[in-house]
């Protein structure tokens, strides 16, 4: 069974950095490219970024590019999302997903990030 | 980049079919064959329901079929049943390299 476990969400003031993780397993993580997106409380889902398998294509909304990064580790079979600067607009259940490279057909259970002063 | 837009509800009696809409532009859903459907139960992650306009993943009900006119998407639901209660999302890849969700849309049945 495909798994993916979010992790690293938490309390964290404007202005300030959270690192975020992606356990995965059940599937050939290599092979495939991985996706984060996140849902703001009462919203829609916001793609976030995407990288490929191999990590030669990377690609970021334009909300976070420059604040966020993306990364993954093969061996470990985990994703990363590397937050900095965060804003009051970042606060959301932030999901790790894998699929195909345009969809996500399997979405993890999400950790939840919280701003505040 | 602006949400796709989707009408904020549809609803319908049980065995009707709906469909939902998802316009976006040249951009995005006109440009590319990459449209995704999701749906999304209160307090779930999102399921996928649709991918690349058409294709449905092994598993999803076939009551569920997508189609694109334009700038336009569709999701259609046939034969509605209560379980298919929740928001839906569309989902395009941009010609920024990025993907834009729809606005979402609230089924219900009545």
């Amino acid at each position: 069974e495909v798994q993916l476990v979010e992790s690293g969400g938490g309390f964290v003031q404007p202005g300030g950095s959270l690192r975020l993780s992606c356990a995965t397993s059940g599937f050939d993580f290599k092979s495939f490219g991985m996706n984060w997106a996140r849902q703001a409380p009462g919203k829609g889902p916001e793609w976030v970024a995407y990288i490929n398998s191999g990590a030669t294509t990377i690609h970021y909304a334009d909300s976070v590019r420059g604040r966020f990064t993306i990364s993954r580790d093969d061996s470990q079979k985990s994703l990363s999302l590397q937050m900095t600067r965060l804003t009051d607009d970042d606060a959301a259940l932030y999901y790790c997903g894998t699929g195909r490279e345009y969809s996500i057909a399997v979405w993890g259970r999400g950790t939840m990030v919280t701003l505040s002063s | 980049q602006s949400a796709l837009t989707q009408p904020a509800s549809v609803s319908g009696s049980p065995g009707q079919s709906i469909t939902i809409s998802c316009t976006g532009s040249s951009r995005d859903v006109g440009g590319y064959n990459y449209v995704s459907w999701y749906q999304q139960h209160p307090g779930k992650a999102p399921q996928l329901l649709i991918y690349e306009v058409t294709t449905r993943p092994s598993g999803v009900s076939i009551r569920f079929s997508g189609s694109k006119s334009g700038n336009t998407a569709f999701l259609t639901i046939s034969g509605l049943q209560a379980e298919d209660e929740a928001d839906y999302f569309c989902c395009s890849y941009t010609s920024r390299n990025t993907r834009v969700f729809g606005s979402g849309t609230k089924v219900t049945v009545l």
